[in-house]
């Protein structure tokens, strides 16, 4: 079981360019998260998806888009970097509908981003 | 909406000896889950321990523990026989029961473990 992937560790984007950080987890959970973690604080949710083809919004969600084609993959894409958007986003996913219920998320090991 | 503090910027403990850290969260709900996440140097976010709001029995695990006061809002975490292992940033985290909803994180707390 490898858990929670996210490629690449690393990246370093200029201004205006896009990119795809991707996410996958093998525990067939339901629910994927992402979050951001800017220097000094704590995560914020971007967006979430409860299934496959169903997605929603988070507290932080402008400049960035999500899909979920399967239940294992949930890519996050930048479009337009912005220095803004310089951060470390994690990647998380857990198992909801359980009983009992354990909505413990597990979180991928982190890409660090940034735009110059 | 929901809010979770941490209080302590920074703290140190020797080797061997326990450290509590503090959590306060402010919520409306009844029933909810409380976490605390382990985030050493390779930025890895780790489950250490977690608390439902419905029981009334602290959670425990190993050397780790909490102390859970639902009335005062109030879960701090407490690491006995302390080890290098343990220096890391700690972040006490909240959630709603149902559906997708989010961690709500507070600003964490920096561990210092010396000899």
């Amino acid at each position: 079981n490898a858990g929670v992937t996210q490629t690449p560790k690393f990246r370093i984007l200029k201004i205006g360019q896009s990119m795809t950080l991707q996410c996958a987890q093998d525990m067939n959970h339901n629910y994927m998260y992402w979050y951001r973690q800017d220097p000094g604080m704590g995560l914020k949710l971007i967006y979430y998806s409860v299934g496959a083809g169903i997605t929603d919004k988070g507290e932080v969600p402008n400049g960035y888009n999500v899909s979920r084609s399967t239940t294992e993959d949930f890519p996050l894409r930048l479009e337009l970097a912005a220095p803004s958007q310089t951060s470390v986003y994690f990647c998380a996913s857990s198992l909801a509908g359980t009983f009992p219920p354990t909505d413990t998320q597990y979180f991928g090991p982190g890409t660090r981003l940034t735009v110059l | 909406a929901q809010t979770v503090t941490q209080s302590q910027p920074e703290m140190s403990v020797q080797e061997a000896e326990t450290v509590t850290l503090s959590c306060t969260y402010d919520t409306s709900e009844s029933d909810y889950y409380l976490f605390w996440y382990k985030q050493p140097p390779s930025r890895q976010m780790i489950l250490v321990i977690r608390q439902e709001a419905y029981k009334q029995q602290n959670a425990t695990e190993n050397r780790f523990s909490v102390n859970f006061q639902k009335a005062a809002k109030s879960f701090s975490l407490k690491i006995s026989d302390s080890q290098l292992g343990d220096a890391a940033m700690y972040f006490c985290a909240y959630k709603n029961t149902g559906t997708a909803s989010k961690l709500t994180f507070g600003t964490g707390t920096r561990l210092q473990v010396t000899l």
